[in-house]
């Protein structure tokens, strides 16, 4: 069974630092996805980033960016320039095909200070 | 676009009725909507996938008499939370994917259930 780790349960960053946030998974497919969402105090789930296995390029989307590494099955989500409005629970998240089910981590709470 | 939607967003409920909770997908057409439970200060678990049009599949050791799936078109599917208890209040959420872009799935803002 696919299983997907985030040993990080609280992280904290100042204002307009850098943090990076951990995620490991286990599977034995080739092909697969990987999410980042954010949930943030209205719990509505917002995807940050996904990254397909296939792909050797690391993703990007404006301030975040992600490290995949497929050896190592290592998928860490990279905030660069944080914001107050990046507080949030953070999950990542494995899919390992067209419309199958997500397999979702225990998630990081994210504390940007001032 | 892509937009999911519940209903209500919140419910309280008496012990031992039955509650409804509505999932639509406003601008796409869902082939698939999945069910999850999110219990304070935790991860979601998935419940249930639900395909338009056929019996729902629940996951191990989810209760599929208690809590029922109905997916009778492309854009709603219903979660009824059959006989409540207090064990059952928790935040429910589904999510759907667009047919025409299978490879992400679009969230509903959730449902916080208390039973009282």
């Amino acid at each position: 069974a696919q299983t997907v780790t985030q040993s990080q349960p609280e992280m904290s960053v100042q204002e307009a630092e850098t943090v990076t946030l951990s995620c490991t998974y286990d599977t034995s497919e080739s092909d697969y996805y990987l999410f980042w969402y954010k949930q943030p105090p209205s719990r509505q789930m917002i995807l940050v980033i996904r990254q397909e296995a296939y792909k050797q390029q690391n993703a990007t989307e404006n301030r975040f960016s992600v490290n995949f590494q497929k050896a190592a099955k290592s998928f860490s989500l990279k905030i660069s320039d944080s914001q107050l409005g990046d507080a949030a629970m953070y999950f990542c998240a494995y899919d390992f095909g067209t419309a199958s089910k997500l397999t979702f981590g225990t998630g990081t709470r994210l504390q940007v200070t001032l | 676009g892509a937009v999911v939607s519940q209903h209500p967003s919140r419910v309280i409920c008496k012990s031992g009725t039955s509650v409804k909770i509505e999932c639509r997908s406003l601008d796409f057409q869902a082939t698939t909507m999945f069910w999850y439970r999110q219990f304070p200060k935790k991860s979601l678990m998935l419940m249930a996938t639900s395909n338009e049009g056929s019996k729902a599949t629940y996951e191990q050791g989810v209760e599929k008499d208690k809590f029922l799936i109905n997916h009778a078109s492309l854009t709603l599917s219903t979660l009824t939370v059959t006989s409540a208890h207090p064990e059952d209040s928790s935040f429910y959420i589904c999510s759907a994917i667009d047919r025409g872009w299978v490879n992400e799935q679009f969230f509903g803002p959730g449902t916080r259930l208390t039973v009282l």
